[in-house]
């Protein structure tokens, strides 16, 4: 596509259920990065994809969050048992050189809210 | 310590004006600059890189000092539509991933 796709755009859910959020990166962009913004605050990285290389998962707060990307395009991020404190907006963002900064095209976010 | 500091404001600053944020890095293997923009409830956006030269791009100025690990922007006669927070992002490698990362962003609010 034109762009980074996410969805969906908004997801209420209950505390203790389990969310999964998708983001279609521009195609052919080999890195796809997912990051998180709290009310107020700076983007917050989560984990990061390159091609096949096995992903850098350092950013991810905890072991209730995951993602995988599948035929290296689509990605998903899943939450478990979801916390309020996970409420944030979820910005997915592609590029076509590896984590160079150009190119970075952000999606338009999934905001969470957890109730 | 974050790794990228700057100043929230918020400026509110008249039609005209010249505005400049400030940035500070902590980590000295940080390869690449930039500064993003990021409009109300939208995605972040690459307004332009920083170079150790000094980079201009009409109105906007960026600075780079790698000694001081500081990184600087200038927006002269400020527009309405300028209004926004801006992001001082730094490009760090830690072995072979390399990812982006922001500071909280520096929110300007351009006043007619």
């Amino acid at each position: 596509g034109a762009g980074v796709s996410q969805s969906p755009s908004n997801k209420v859910t209950e505390k203790g259920k389990d969310v999964e959020l998708r983001c279609d990166p521009i195609s052919g962009h080999t890195a796809l990065y997912w990051y998180r913004q709290s009310l107020g605050q700076g983007l917050e990285f989560l984990i990061y994809f390159q091609g096949n290389s096995a992903p850098d998962k350092s950013g991810l707060p905890s072991d209730r969050f995951s993602a995988e990307r599948t035929g290296g395009s689509v990605s998903t991020l899943t939450i478990q048992r979801t916390q309020q404190e996970d409420s944030a907006v979820y910005l997915c963002a592609s590029s076509s050189r590896q984590g160079s900064g150009y190119g970075y095209t952000f999606g338009s976010g999934t905001r969470l809210t957890v109730v | 310590r974050k790794e990228v500091e700057q100043d929230p404001g918020p400026f509110n600053v008249p039609e005209g004006a010249t505005v400049a944020f400030n940035c500070t890095y902590s980590n000295s293997a940080s390869q690449s600059f930039f500064w993003y923009r990021q409009d109300c409830r939208k995605e972040p956006k690459l307004l332009m890189s920083v170079y150790s030269s000094g980079n201009e791009d009409g109105r906007f100025t960026a600075q780079l000092n790698r000694a001081s690990q500081y990184i600087s922007l200038l927006i002269r006669d400020s527009k309405l539509s300028d209004s926004a927070t801006y992001l001082c992002v730094v490009l760090i490698s830690s072995g072979s991933a390399r990812q982006l990362t922001f500071g909280s962003g520096t929110q300007l609010t351009v006043l007619p």
